[in-house]
């Protein structure tokens, strides 16, 4: 089955500074990406996601790109914010098949 | 608005009872899933269901049960076969099981007394 690994498990950043977690997958079949937010307390909420047939995709300060040679996808998150603070989950998905999550990045953002 | 709602936010289950989890849906979505969130190991698949009626076991499935009797709704109970049930238990949909963002409720703690 499918097999995501996320780094790094923790970051802390200056507000201001720019975000990067990355994430690796090992079924090649796999199409769909999405990244999840979680607040304390709450259920993730997809912040952005990115297909297979797409190499980069921006939403204002939140941008993911996707090598599917490497099998690997990024997370940039730039002039961050103290609300950008949370947990990021990345997930790998193709077709039918399961999403298979990550297991998590926790984002501090240092005022 | 439409969302999922998940109840109670928090439970407390004795030792050999069975307990259920409540998740209910607006948002017309055939396909729903059941997750077990623990630290540091991000979101595990406990249960699946496409359409109403059917439903398919994850990847941790061993002490729990659901059914899926109507479309909105989807409860997952934690029976006392289920050594290790303290976790936060997260309830998602989305719209056919393909790929498309799943939408999340905000889960249930549930605790061992």
């Amino acid at each position: 089955g499918e097999n995501v690994e996320q780094h790094p498990s923790t970051l802390s950043v200056q507000e201001g500074d720019s975000a990067v977690i990355k994430c690796t997958y090992s079924d090649s079949a796999s199409n769909y990406f999405p990244w999840y937010k979680q607040e304390l307390g709450k259920g993730p909420q997809l912040i952005i996601d990115i297909r297979s047939n797409v190499g980069e995709k921006k939403d204002q300060r939140i941008a993911v790109t996707l090598n599917k040679t490497a099998k690997h996808f990024s997370l940039h998150i730039t002039e961050t914010q103290p609300e950008d603070s949370a947990v990021y989950f990345c997930a790998a998905s193709g077709g039918y098949q399961k999403v298979t999550f990550g297991t998590g990045t926790k984002l501090q953002v240092i005022p | 608005d439409g969302g999922i709602t998940q109840s109670p936010k928090y439970l407390f289950r004795k030792e050999g009872q069975n307990v259920t989890l409540s998740c209910e849906q607006n948002l017309n979505h055939d396909a729903m899933y059941w997750y077990r969130q623990d630290p540091g190991q991000g979101l595990r698949l406990i249960y699946y269901s496409q359409i109403v009626n059917d439903f398919q076991k994850g990847d941790i499935a061993e002490g729990y049960s659901v059914s899926r009797e109507k479309k909105e709704s989807f409860p997952l109970t934690v029976t006392s076969a289920q050594k290790n049930p303290t976790a936060f238990y997260l309830c998602a949909s989305n719209r056919d099981h393909s790929n498309q963002p799943q939408h999340f409720g905000d889960g249930t703690r549930l605790s061992i007394l």
